[in-house]
C-alpha cells in the first residue's frame, strides 16, 4: 500500500501549456510539502500545508498554486509552463513534530518543450 | 536558519570498502537531522535519524551515522560497500518554526567491483 503517491510520474508538455500534479498520502499526517529537485538533484521546498492551511510559501511564481482540499491530499497546479519549469516535483508528508522525518512519493518528472 | 553542508558531490569506493559521506550542520538549537537516499527515478527514502537520543544512530541497509556536536558533524558510514548502495545521499536538518526539512546539495555514491 503506497503511503506517498503522486500522479501523473511523467509529464511532457508545451510551454505555455497548464498542468496540474496530484498527491495522496494514507499515513495519517497532518503536514505536506512540495518540493522541487533541479537537473543537479538539489531539493528545495516550494510550499507546506499543515491541516489545509499554507504554511510555506518560499518566493515561488505565482503561477504555481498548490490546494488542500483535504489533509490527506495536496495538489500543485502550474499556469502558463516555462522552460524553467522542467525539474521533478516530489510531495512528501510528516507529523507536525521535530523529530519525524518525511515520507516522500516516487516524483514527477515534468518536461516542458 | 538550520543548514547542511554535503562535502563531495561525488565519492567513488570499491565494493566491500569503507563508506563514508560526510555532512556538516549549522543550528542554533539542538538539531534533528536525517539521512536520505534516493535510487535512480525514485523517491527519497529515509536511512536514518538523529533526535537526541543517542548520538551513534544505526539505520537500514547496514549505515549509521554518528552526531557529534564538538565537530558539529552528523557523517554517514558502512563498513562494507555493496553495488547495490550507489545511490544519491541526502542530509537534511529540521528548520526550527516552519517544520521543512533543509536538505544539503548531496552525494553520488559509486561503487565499482
Amino acid at each position: 500500500d503506497t503511503a506517498v503517491s503522486q500522479t501523473p510520474k511523467y509529464l511532457v508538455t508545451q510551454m505555455g501549456n497548464d498542468k496540474s500534479i496530484k498527491c495522496e498520502q494514507n499515513l495519517g499526517h497532518d503536514t505536506m510539502y512540495w518540493y522541487k529537485q533541479d537537473s543537479k538533484k538539489f531539493l528545495k521546498i516550494m510550499f507546506s500545508y499543515n491541516n489545509k492551511e499554507l504554511i510555506i510559501n518560499e518566493t515561488v511564481p505565482n503561477r504555481f498554486s498548490p490546494k488542500s482540499p483535504d489533509k490527506a491530499h495536496l495538489n500543485l497546479h502550474i499556469n502558463s509552463l516555462e522552460l524553467g519549469d522542467s525539474a521533478v516535483y516530489f510531495c512528501a508528508s510528516s507529523q507536525a513534530d521535530r523529530n519525524t522525518e518525511a515520507f516522500f512519493g516516487q516524483g514527477t518528472r515534468l518536461t516542458v518543450v | 536558519a538550520q543548514s547542511v553542508t554535503q562535502l563531495g558531490s561525488h565519492v567513488s569506493v570499491s565494493e566491500g570498502a569503507l563508506v563514508l559521506l560526510r555532512c556538516n550542520y549549522s543550528s542554533s538549537v539542538p538539531p534533528y537531522l536525517f539521512w536520505y537516499v534516493q535510487y535512480p527515478n525514485q523517491g527519497l527514502q529515509l536511512l536514518l535519524k538523529y533526535t537526541s537520543a543517542a548520538t551513534l544512530v544505526k539505520g537500514i541497509n547496514g549505515f549509521e551515522a554518528e552526531f557529534k556536536k564538538s565537530e558539529t558533524s552528523f557523517h554517514l558510514t558502512k563498513p562494507s560497500a555493496h553495488m547495490s548502495d550507489a545511490a544519491e545521499y541526502f542530509c537534511a536538518v529540521r528548520d526550527t518554526g516552519f517544520q521543512k526539512l533543509v536538505f544539503g546539495t548531496g552525494t553520488r555514491l559509486l561503487v565499482s567491483p
